[in-house]
């Protein structure tokens, strides 16, 4: 267990709706980090909060935004659904820059549009 | 910008060999930390390994050893006696500091499987 908790860990909708992704941090890391894992392929980095604070962004589309709130936790919201993105969404965390340790990944939520 | 390479996007290796999967990256950072990854059919993201760039020591876990040639900017892994349950996804990655938050850069990945 990694200490990252992903909610819901499956998910059907249809196309067109708006979905919301939730993630969880390991107590007392700042950093979250959201990727999207399509069928065989690599991770696709969407983008990164710190502190409540949007950090860095990857290759996320404008139907998707995230945000972090004061207690840590994350959503991503997934919005104008298509076939497309059905995937799986990873969820990572890590600590305070001052700490050299490796992400930490959630389960995943696996999203299916059908 | 960082990047990390995986050149090779499958191998096979027959239980009990050695196999060996390349990784290189390109960065200007001095002080970073470089990270394997493996992925298993459940999908979980698992860390397999660690080097600090500041280490001449390679990292070994186990059956799992790195061999980390700062100079050239590769990181290798090697699985000896690899294992069935060693078949995985694994993914290559580079952790620079920044103010604002560590951040990440993955490699696309190499499918290994352990053949019986």
């Amino acid at each position: 267990d990694s200490g990252v908790t992903q909610t819901p860990k499956h998910l059907i909708t249809a196309t067109g709706q708006r979905v919301t992704l939730r993630c969880s941090p390991r107590s007392g890391d700042l950093s979250v980090y959201w990727y999207q894992q399509s069928l065989d392929q690599g991770l696709q980095f969407l983008i990164q909060y710190y502190n409540g604070e949007e950090r860095a962004k990857g290759n996320i589309l404008e139907r998707f935004s995230a945000q972090q709130f004061p207690d840590l936790h994350s959503e991503l919201n997934l919005s104008s659904l298509e076939l497309g993105d059905s995937a799986l969404y990873f969820c990572a965390s890590s600590p305070r820059t001052d700490q050299n340790t490796e992400a930490f990944f959630g389960q995943g939520t696996r999203l299916t549009v059908v | 910008a960082q990047t990390v390479t995986q050149s090779q996007p499958e191998m096979s290796v027959q239980e009990a060999e050695t196999v060996t999967l390349s990784c290189t990256y390109d960065t200007s950072e001095n002080n970073y930390y470089l990270f394997w990854y493996k992925q298993p059919p459940s999908r979980q993201m698992i860390l397999v390994i660690r080097q600090e760039a500041y280490k001449q020591q390679n990292a070994t876990e186990n059956r799992f050893s790195v061999n980390f040639q700062k100079a050239a900017k590769s990181f290798s892994l090697k699985i000896s006696d690899s294992q069935l349950g060693d078949t995985a996804m694994y993914f290559c990655a580079f952790m620079k500091h920044w103010r604002a938050g560590n951040q990440f850069y993955f490699g696309t990945g190499t499918s290994l499987t352990v053949i019986p």
